[in-house]
């Protein structure tokens, strides 16, 4: 079965400073996709960043990075020059068909 | 405009009761999901249907029934309310093989 784990259930940064999520996951599977999705208090799930399995390269998206290591399955979120507005559950999932399958999420407190 | 919407955004009723849940999306995609988070924040997938076709039906208590009248709309329903069913409910969609999922806002569903 394909499970997805964060082991952080809470995290908390000061402003301005670097941050980092970790996710393992587990499968058999060679393709598929990982991704880190952020729900603020507002309760809305936000694509954050995302990751092809078959690219070597760290996906990048403005101060948001991940550090994938395939044969590790491991997939962390690195958040640089955290805002307060990063405050949120952060949520890695994977998916290789239709199903995402998402971990049990950590809550990031940001403080000024 | 909003790309995936949902009705209502919070919904409070009894025990017994029957309810449905709306979802819209106006990306032009030709799946869409339904998925249930708990009180814990754990998000599960529970059915997901393409081109109107239930193709992903996950140990749900025959209670909830979803309906797709048309690729746009996948509405939900649950009969006989319980207290167990208290959650947020999220719609989503995508396009089937592009794995990135859009969100909507959420019905917070509280059963006293």
């Amino acid at each position: 079965a394909q499970t997805v784990t964060q082991s952080q259930p809470e995290m908390s940064v000061q402003e301005a400073e670097t941050v980092t999520l970790s996710c393992t996951y587990d499968t058999s599977e060679n393709n598929y996709y990982l991704f880190w999705y952020k729900q603020p208090p507002s309760r809305q799930m936000i694509l954050v960043i995302r990751q092809e399995a078959y690219k070597q390269q760290n996906a990048t998206e403005n101060r948001f990075s991940v550090n994938f290591q395939k044969a590790a399955k491991s997939f962390s979120l690195k958040i640089s020059d955290s805002q307060l507005g990063d405050t949120a559950m952060y949520f890695c999932a994977f998916i290789n068909t239709d199903k995402l399958i998402f971990g049990t999420g950590t809550r990031l407190q940001v403080f000024p | 405009d909003t790309a995936v919407s949902q009705t209502p955004k919070y919904l409070v009723t009894q025990m017994g009761n029957d309810k449905s849940i709306k979802c819209e999306q106006n990306l032009g995609h030709d799946t869409m999901y339904w998925y249930k988070q708990d009180s814990k924040k754990f998000l599960k997938i529970m059915f997901s249907y393409n081109n109107k076709e239930l193709i992903i039906n996950e140990t749900v208590p025959n209670r909830f029934s979803p309906k797709s009248p048309d690729k746009a709309h996948l509405n939900l329903h649950i009969n006989s309310l319980e207290l167990g069913d208290s959650a947020v409910y999220f719609c989503a969609s995508s396009q089937l093989g592009a794995y990135e999922q859009y969100f909507g806002p959420g019905t917070r569903l509280t059963v006293t």
